[in-house]
């Protein structure tokens, strides 16, 4: 069975430009997970989907970062102007449901220059 | 400057030896817990899961042990091999934080030969 998908794997660009990763989740997952990780801060959660619902978002940085998930087999993470301390690698997750072990994708790698 | 970042613990065993690897949790409430294991380039990967109604659960060369009295979860692996090298997190739900879950720092498990 496929995994997570994400793509780009590796995402490398200049400060300002916007920026778009993808999340394709295990088929009959009910929720969706987006995680960004830094050497500095460790795995944080940035936001959670239920049946396609954003629930929770507090942990989106600020108002450049947004997040869709347009139907069940499906999400983005925006970020648009990126900056330079935006760097990190961001993972998508996907589970059965909340409080069910989550499956990641292998990330993005984004560099902003 | 010179930058600071998380400081990953490390754990050095030999090939063959047993580890375990130590985890603290803050929350009373949490109900269950999850061992991932990440390595290099890749997504956290789920090891082994327990509810807050156990203290103990057995997996392939990997039990673990959790102690509600003192909010402290161990994942020990036997007889520990040269793939077994990667960082490991625990990880705790908390509904009441309106997360899914919560990822520690992780610890780094290096093999040696």
């Amino acid at each position: 069975d496929a995994g997570v998908i994400q793509s780009p794997r590796h995402e490398v660009t200049e400060m300002g430009q916007e920026v778009t990763l993808r999340c394709k989740p295990i088929s009959g997952h009910n929720s969706l997970f987006w995680y960004r990780q830094t050497m500095m801060r460790g795995l944080e959660l940035l936001i959670y989907f239920n049946n396609n619902v954003p629930i929770d978002d507090s942990g989106m940085p600020e108002d450049r970062f947004s997040a869709k998930m347009p139907n069940a087999s499906f999400s983005t993470l925006k970020i648009q102007p990126s900056e330079p301390r935006d760097s990190a690698v961001y993972f998508c997750a996907s589970s059965p449901g909340t409080g069910q072990p989550q499956h990641f994708g292998d990330g993005t790698r984004l560099s902003i220059l | 400057g010179e930058s600071v970042g998380l400081h990953l613990p490390t754990l050095s065993v030999q090939e063959g030896d047993n580890s375990i690897i130590n985890c603290a949790y803050s929350n009373s409430a949490s109900d269950y817990f999850i061992w991932y294991k990440q390595e290099s380039g890749k997504g956290p990967q789920f090891i082994i899961d327990i509810r807050s109604n156990m203290d103990k659960r057995q997996g392939q060369r990997v039990t673990v042990l959790l102690n509600k009295t003192v909010k402290h979860l161990s994942l020990q692996i036997a007889a520990t091999q040269p793939g077994d090298s990667a960082v490991y997190f625990c990880a705790e739900k908390r509904d009441n934080y309106g997360q899914n879950f919560v990822f520690g720092p992780g610890t780094r498990l290096s093999v040696l030969p």
